[in-house]
């Protein structure tokens, strides 16, 4: 089982729509999650990070995080073509980040 | 600097040399991290450092791989004797301290890419 997992995609949703991308983690005692953005040739950028279960809202932006399940998800709202790429799941693991392989996402005009 | 840079942005090498990719983390950073993606592969971490601690070397896939960090800034990572499964990108990333912010965000920079031919 690999430790971080995420659909590898392609997830294609229609302009405006909601984009849900998910994430589960192995290693129980993690405390701390993040989600990357990578448009293609490029490096990961910092989108979201989260700590506490439940919500957090950041603009279009909202992580959700839910330990018992063991589970982080992405949802962006009123998605927009600028927001097609690759996003990446990372589980802090003693100091150092372990990321899953990176759901592609693909939002069409 | 305004953010992590790193150089060269694009490196060729034959397989045999030796190759040293530089990172220049953000000012003040006291954490600096390598990593590699190759095509297919997600980001695999390489080596950690913090501070003056011992680095944490887990991730070197073989001993053929080194880094080191001068001066709490500067960090080279050396590859010797390449192989052509060493093409990849080699990112790093940095980290302030955990009281300046949430802890363990890290911020990468541009990346270097390897061919090995």
């Amino acid at each position: 089982q690999k430790e971080v997992e995420q659909n590898s995609g392609p997830l294609s949703v229609p302009e405006g729509a909601i984009a849900s991308l998910n994430c589960t983690y192995s290693d129980r005692v993690s405390q701390s999650f993040f989600w990357y953005r990578q448009y293609s040739g490029k490096s990961p950028e910092l989108i979201m990070s989260i700590y506490s279960n439940g919500d957090k809202e950041d603009g279009r932006f909202t992580a959700q995080l839910n330990k018992a399940s063991q589970y982080v998800s992405l949802l962006i709202r009123d998605s927009q073509p600028s927001d097609s790429a690759t996003y990446l799941c990372a589980v802090n693991q003693g100091g150092k980040l372990i990321f899953g392989q990176g759901t592609e996402l693909s939002v069409k005009p | 600097g305004a953010g992590v840079s790193q150089s060269p942005s694009n490196k060729v090498t034959e397989k045999g040399k030796d190759v040293e990719l530089r990172c220049d983390p953000i000012s003040g950073h006291t954490a600096l991290y390598w990593y590699r993606q190759s095509l297919g592969q997600g980001l695999e971490f390489l080596i950690y450092f913090q501070g003056n601690s011992a680095p944490d070397k887990s991730g070197l896939p073989s001993d053929r791989f080194s880094a080191e960090r001068t001066g709490g800034s500067v960090s080279t990572l050396t590859i010797q004797r390449t192989q052509q499964e060493d093409s990849a990108v080699y990112l790093c990333a940095s980290r302030g301290l955990p009281h300046e912010g949430p802890h363990n965000e890290q911020f990468f920079g541009p990346g270097t890419r390897l061919t090995v031919l």
